[in-house]
């Protein structure tokens, strides 16, 4: 089977980095991924890593490291908008993507 | 276009009560996904349909059965519900994957904005 895990909640002030990391366990590899979630909303792809070392997309980025079986997500320059549900999520067959339980973040002015 | 769309967007059914939600995307994506999710809680895979055939099923009752009539199209049919089984039903899809490591097909998937289901 598939476990992750990841941290519940983080707050921090508009502008701060926030970093989110993701331990798995798993019986299969093939990627480690991260959907954005607002309250009322539908997830969204946010990154994907498959090979070690860090993915940039503007002021969001993914690092995984698969000796460590560990990924983060960083969140930098903080915005209200980003008051949100994270999710990681494993790839461990073709089709088949299993959640983290969600790190919700807060974001304070 | 990269939108998946959902209908409806709210369902309240009966326990004895026959239904359908359904799902649409004109991506050209070939591999589409049910999942429930309960309030604070990921995303649960239920079914995915790789090119319009049933691909995984994850245990779910009978009471679930999902149907995919085209490439473009996925439904899921409702009878005889719980209560418990109400939450908020996702549909998703993606390109396949091909089972290769570093292909990102499965990996991006694109949500629909769900129905949520309240069984009486």
């Amino acid at each position: 089977g598939q476990s992750l895990e990841q941290p519940s909640e983080v707050t921090a002030v508009e502008g701060a980095i926030v970093q989110i990391n993701c331990t798995y366990q798993t019986s299969g590899f093939y990627g480690l991924s991260w959907y954005q979630q607002h309250d009322g909303g539908a997830p969204t792809f946010l990154s994907y890593n498959a090979l070690d070392g860090l993915e940039e997309t503007g002021r969001f980025s993914s690092f995984l490291s698969r000796s460590d079986s560990y990924g983060y997500l960083l969140l930098q320059e903080l915005q209200m908008k980003d008051s949100a549900s994270y999710f990681c999520a494993v790839r461990s067959g073709p089709y088949k993507l299993s959640f983290g339980a969600g790190t919700t973040v807060t974001v304070r002015a | 276009d990269t939108e998946v769309t959902q209908t409806p967007k709210h369902l309240v059914m009966g326990m004895t009560n026959k239904k359908s939600l359904k799902c649409e995307q004109h991506m050209g994506h070939r591999a589409m996904y049910w999942y429930k999710q309960k309030a604070k809680k990921p995303p649960e895979l239920m079914f995915v349909y790789s090119y319009e055939k049933l691909s995984i099923n994850e245990s779910v009752p009978s009471r679930f059965s999902p149907e995919c009539p085209n490439s473009s199209l996925l439904n899921l049919h409702l009878h005889a519900l719980q209560p418990e089984d109400s939450a908020l039903y996702l549909c998703a899809s993606s390109q396949p994957s091909g089972g290769l490591a570093g292909a990102p097909g499965a990996d991006t998937q694109y949500f629909g904005p769900g129905t949520r289901l309240t069984v009486l």
